[in-house]
Protein backbone atom coordinates (compact mmCIF):
# COMPACT_ATOMS: atom_id res chain seq x y z
CA UNK A 1 0.00 0.00 0.00
CA UNK A 2 1.67 3.04 -1.17
CA UNK A 3 -0.57 5.44 1.06
CA UNK A 4 -2.29 7.64 -1.94
CA UNK A 5 -5.89 7.02 -2.15
CA UNK A 6 -7.52 7.70 -5.79
CA UNK A 7 -11.43 7.72 -6.32
CA UNK A 8 -13.42 5.92 -8.06
CA UNK A 9 -11.90 2.98 -9.26
CA UNK A 10 -13.91 2.92 -12.14
CA UNK A 11 -15.68 5.16 -13.63
CA UNK A 12 -17.63 5.17 -17.27
CA UNK A 13 -19.80 7.65 -18.54
CA UNK A 14 -20.99 8.77 -21.87
CA UNK A 15 -19.22 11.57 -24.81
CA UNK A 16 -19.31 15.12 -23.48
CA UNK A 17 -20.11 14.23 -19.96
CA UNK A 18 -17.54 15.69 -17.36
CA UNK A 19 -16.36 13.74 -14.17
CA UNK A 20 -14.34 14.26 -11.47
CA UNK A 21 -11.25 12.40 -9.89
CA UNK A 22 -10.05 12.52 -6.75
CA UNK A 23 -6.63 11.85 -4.75
CA UNK A 24 -5.35 11.98 -1.35
CA UNK A 25 -1.75 12.35 -1.42
CA UNK A 26 0.65 10.13 1.48
CA UNK A 27 0.35 11.99 5.00
CA UNK A 28 3.03 14.82 5.04
CA UNK A 29 3.49 14.83 1.18
CA UNK A 30 2.72 18.26 -0.28
CA UNK A 31 3.44 17.46 -3.84
CA UNK A 32 1.07 15.79 -6.21
CA UNK A 33 1.31 14.57 -9.73
CA UNK A 34 -0.85 12.81 -12.33
CA UNK A 35 -0.52 11.14 -14.89
CA UNK A 36 -2.38 9.70 -17.69
CA UNK A 37 -1.92 5.78 -19.31
CA UNK A 38 -3.33 4.17 -22.24
CA UNK A 39 -2.14 1.98 -24.59
CA UNK A 40 -1.29 4.40 -27.15
CA UNK A 41 0.22 7.13 -25.64
CA UNK A 42 1.82 5.24 -22.89
CA UNK A 43 1.77 6.98 -19.43
CA UNK A 44 1.95 10.96 -20.27
CA UNK A 45 2.64 13.24 -17.62
CA UNK A 46 -0.45 15.58 -17.01
CA UNK A 47 0.42 18.11 -14.06
CA UNK A 48 1.79 18.60 -10.77
CA UNK A 49 1.14 20.80 -7.77
CA UNK A 50 3.01 21.43 -4.56
CA UNK A 51 1.23 22.86 -1.68
CA UNK A 52 -1.64 24.17 -3.87
CA UNK A 53 0.04 25.70 -6.24
CA UNK A 54 0.85 24.48 -10.17
CA UNK A 55 4.41 23.34 -10.38
CA UNK A 56 5.21 21.81 -13.72
CA UNK A 57 2.87 21.19 -16.32
CA UNK A 58 3.19 18.50 -19.09
CA UNK A 59 0.71 17.40 -21.76
CA UNK A 60 -2.44 18.44 -20.35
CA UNK A 61 -5.43 19.21 -22.69
CA UNK A 62 -7.35 22.48 -22.14
CA UNK A 63 -10.83 20.68 -21.21
CA UNK A 64 -8.84 19.59 -18.22
CA UNK A 65 -7.97 20.82 -15.16
CA UNK A 66 -6.79 20.18 -11.41
CA UNK A 67 -6.37 21.99 -8.31
CA UNK A 68 -5.27 20.94 -4.95
CA UNK A 69 -6.38 22.05 -1.52
CA UNK A 70 -5.59 23.01 1.64
CA UNK A 71 -6.19 19.88 2.75
CA UNK A 72 -3.23 18.93 0.09
CA UNK A 73 -5.58 16.33 -1.77
CA UNK A 74 -6.16 17.17 -5.62
CA UNK A 75 -8.73 17.00 -7.90
CA UNK A 76 -8.82 16.35 -11.92
CA UNK A 77 -11.66 17.15 -13.54
CA UNK A 78 -12.12 16.34 -17.08
CA UNK A 79 -15.00 17.78 -19.36
CA UNK A 80 -16.06 17.34 -22.59
CA UNK A 81 -15.21 14.03 -22.49
CA UNK A 82 -14.41 12.05 -25.75
CA UNK A 83 -13.77 8.01 -26.67
CA UNK A 84 -10.21 9.03 -26.60
CA UNK A 85 -10.02 10.33 -23.16
CA UNK A 86 -10.95 6.45 -21.80
CA UNK A 87 -7.28 5.56 -20.08
CA UNK A 88 -6.12 5.36 -16.70
CA UNK A 89 -5.47 8.15 -14.61
CA UNK A 90 -2.88 7.89 -11.80
CA UNK A 91 -2.19 10.25 -8.91
CA UNK A 92 1.78 10.12 -7.29
CA UNK A 93 2.61 12.12 -4.43
CA UNK A 94 5.98 12.91 -3.04
CA UNK A 95 7.76 14.80 -0.09
CA UNK A 96 9.71 17.19 -2.24
CA UNK A 97 8.86 20.02 -4.38
CA UNK A 98 11.30 19.32 -7.22
CA UNK A 99 14.34 17.23 -7.80
CA UNK A 100 15.83 14.13 -6.34
CA UNK A 101 12.74 11.99 -5.19
CA UNK A 102 10.47 8.91 -5.63
CA UNK A 103 7.11 9.06 -6.61
CA UNK A 104 4.26 7.21 -4.61
CA UNK A 105 1.46 6.38 -6.82
CA UNK A 106 -2.07 5.23 -6.27
CA UNK A 107 -3.91 2.43 -7.69
CA UNK A 108 -5.30 4.85 -10.48
CA UNK A 109 -9.01 5.59 -11.46
CA UNK A 110 -9.83 3.71 -15.30
CA UNK A 111 -12.12 5.84 -16.70
CA UNK A 112 -13.94 4.48 -19.69
CA UNK A 113 -15.84 6.83 -22.24
CA UNK A 114 -18.70 5.42 -24.35
CA UNK B 1 6.17 12.40 -26.38
CA UNK B 2 8.29 9.75 -24.30
CA UNK B 3 11.47 11.20 -22.70
CA UNK B 4 12.73 7.25 -22.68
CA UNK B 5 12.45 4.30 -24.50
CA UNK B 6 12.89 0.73 -22.88
CA UNK B 7 14.54 -1.98 -25.14
CA UNK B 8 13.12 -4.82 -25.66
CA UNK B 9 9.79 -4.38 -25.13
CA UNK B 10 8.84 -7.33 -24.17
CA UNK B 11 11.03 -10.41 -22.18
CA UNK B 12 10.50 -13.72 -21.88
CA UNK B 13 12.91 -15.62 -19.30
CA UNK B 14 12.92 -18.73 -17.06
CA UNK B 15 12.95 -18.75 -13.72
CA UNK B 16 16.31 -18.16 -12.36
CA UNK B 17 17.60 -16.30 -15.40
CA UNK B 18 18.59 -12.80 -15.33
CA UNK B 19 16.54 -10.13 -16.76
CA UNK B 20 18.15 -6.81 -18.63
CA UNK B 21 16.20 -3.92 -19.69
CA UNK B 22 17.36 -1.17 -21.68
CA UNK B 23 16.61 2.43 -21.30
CA UNK B 24 17.27 5.33 -23.54
CA UNK B 25 16.80 9.05 -23.41
CA UNK B 26 17.34 12.16 -24.84
CA UNK B 27 17.87 15.32 -22.89
CA UNK B 28 20.00 15.83 -19.70
CA UNK B 29 18.84 14.77 -16.76
CA UNK B 30 18.72 15.16 -12.98
CA UNK B 31 18.66 11.66 -12.24
CA UNK B 32 16.90 8.57 -13.79
CA UNK B 33 14.21 5.95 -11.95
CA UNK B 34 13.03 2.85 -12.59
CA UNK B 35 9.02 1.77 -11.63
CA UNK B 36 7.94 -1.89 -11.77
CA UNK B 37 4.04 -1.96 -12.82
CA UNK B 38 1.74 -5.04 -12.38
CA UNK B 39 -0.97 -5.23 -14.80
CA UNK B 40 -3.16 -2.39 -14.11
CA UNK B 41 -1.82 -1.84 -10.94
CA UNK B 42 0.25 1.65 -9.72
CA UNK B 43 3.44 1.49 -10.55
CA UNK B 44 6.25 1.30 -7.82
CA UNK B 45 9.59 2.63 -7.42
CA UNK B 46 12.51 0.49 -7.12
CA UNK B 47 15.44 2.38 -7.40
CA UNK B 48 17.01 6.11 -8.15
CA UNK B 49 20.16 6.98 -9.84
CA UNK B 50 21.56 10.32 -10.03
CA UNK B 51 23.30 12.26 -12.94
CA UNK B 52 26.56 11.81 -11.27
CA UNK B 53 26.14 8.06 -10.39
CA UNK B 54 27.33 5.12 -12.50
CA UNK B 55 25.91 2.37 -10.97
CA UNK B 56 23.29 1.30 -8.29
CA UNK B 57 22.64 -2.03 -6.58
CA UNK B 58 19.42 -2.61 -4.52
CA UNK B 59 18.80 -6.45 -3.71
CA UNK B 60 18.17 -8.24 -6.32
CA UNK B 61 18.63 -5.43 -8.99
CA UNK B 62 21.66 -3.53 -10.67
CA UNK B 63 21.15 -0.49 -12.31
CA UNK B 64 23.71 1.57 -14.68
CA UNK B 65 23.89 4.77 -16.35
CA UNK B 66 25.86 6.15 -18.89
CA UNK B 67 25.56 9.95 -19.15
CA UNK B 68 27.72 10.17 -22.31
CA UNK B 69 25.21 7.90 -24.18
CA UNK B 70 22.16 8.64 -22.76
CA UNK B 71 21.28 5.43 -21.18
CA UNK B 72 20.52 3.08 -18.62
CA UNK B 73 19.97 -0.24 -17.97
CA UNK B 74 18.11 -2.53 -15.15
CA UNK B 75 19.40 -5.91 -14.50
CA UNK B 76 17.44 -8.58 -12.45
CA UNK B 77 19.09 -11.22 -10.83
CA UNK B 78 17.89 -14.74 -10.57
CA UNK B 79 14.43 -13.72 -11.74
CA UNK B 80 11.10 -15.44 -9.86
CA UNK B 81 7.72 -16.01 -11.68
CA UNK B 82 6.73 -12.70 -9.04
CA UNK B 83 9.03 -10.65 -11.32
CA UNK B 84 6.61 -10.34 -13.82
CA UNK B 85 5.41 -7.30 -14.51
CA UNK B 86 6.21 -3.99 -16.41
CA UNK B 87 9.16 -2.01 -16.07
CA UNK B 88 9.65 1.59 -16.72
CA UNK B 89 12.43 4.15 -16.71
CA UNK B 90 11.76 8.18 -15.63
CA UNK B 91 14.14 10.66 -16.59
CA UNK B 92 13.28 13.78 -14.08
CA UNK B 93 14.11 17.11 -15.50
CA UNK B 94 13.44 20.56 -13.32
CA UNK B 95 11.17 22.96 -15.34
CA UNK B 96 11.55 25.75 -13.34
CA UNK B 97 9.33 25.60 -10.48
CA UNK B 98 8.82 21.82 -10.38
CA UNK B 99 10.40 18.49 -11.56
CA UNK B 100 8.59 16.54 -14.36
CA UNK B 101 9.51 13.04 -14.22
CA UNK B 102 9.15 11.54 -17.58
CA UNK B 103 8.10 7.63 -18.25
CA UNK B 104 9.49 5.49 -21.02
CA UNK B 105 7.46 3.12 -22.98
CA UNK B 106 8.32 0.07 -20.87
CA UNK B 107 9.46 -3.41 -21.11
CA UNK B 108 6.85 -6.04 -20.29
CA UNK B 109 8.79 -9.04 -18.64
CA UNK B 110 7.51 -12.48 -18.35
CA UNK B 111 8.80 -14.90 -16.04
CA UNK B 112 8.23 -18.59 -16.56
CA UNK B 113 8.30 -21.12 -14.06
Amino acid sequence: DSGVTQTPKHLITATGQRVTLRCSPRSGDLSVYWYQQSLDQGLQFLIQYYNGEERAKGNILERFSAQQFPDLHSELNLSSLELGDSALYFCASSAYPGGTGELFFGEGSRLTVL
Amino acid sequence: SQQGEEDPQALSIQEGENATMNCSYKTSINNLQWYRQNSGRGLVHLILIRSNEREKHSGRLRVTLDTSKKSSSLLITASRAADTASYFCATELFTGGGNKLTFGTGTQLKVEL
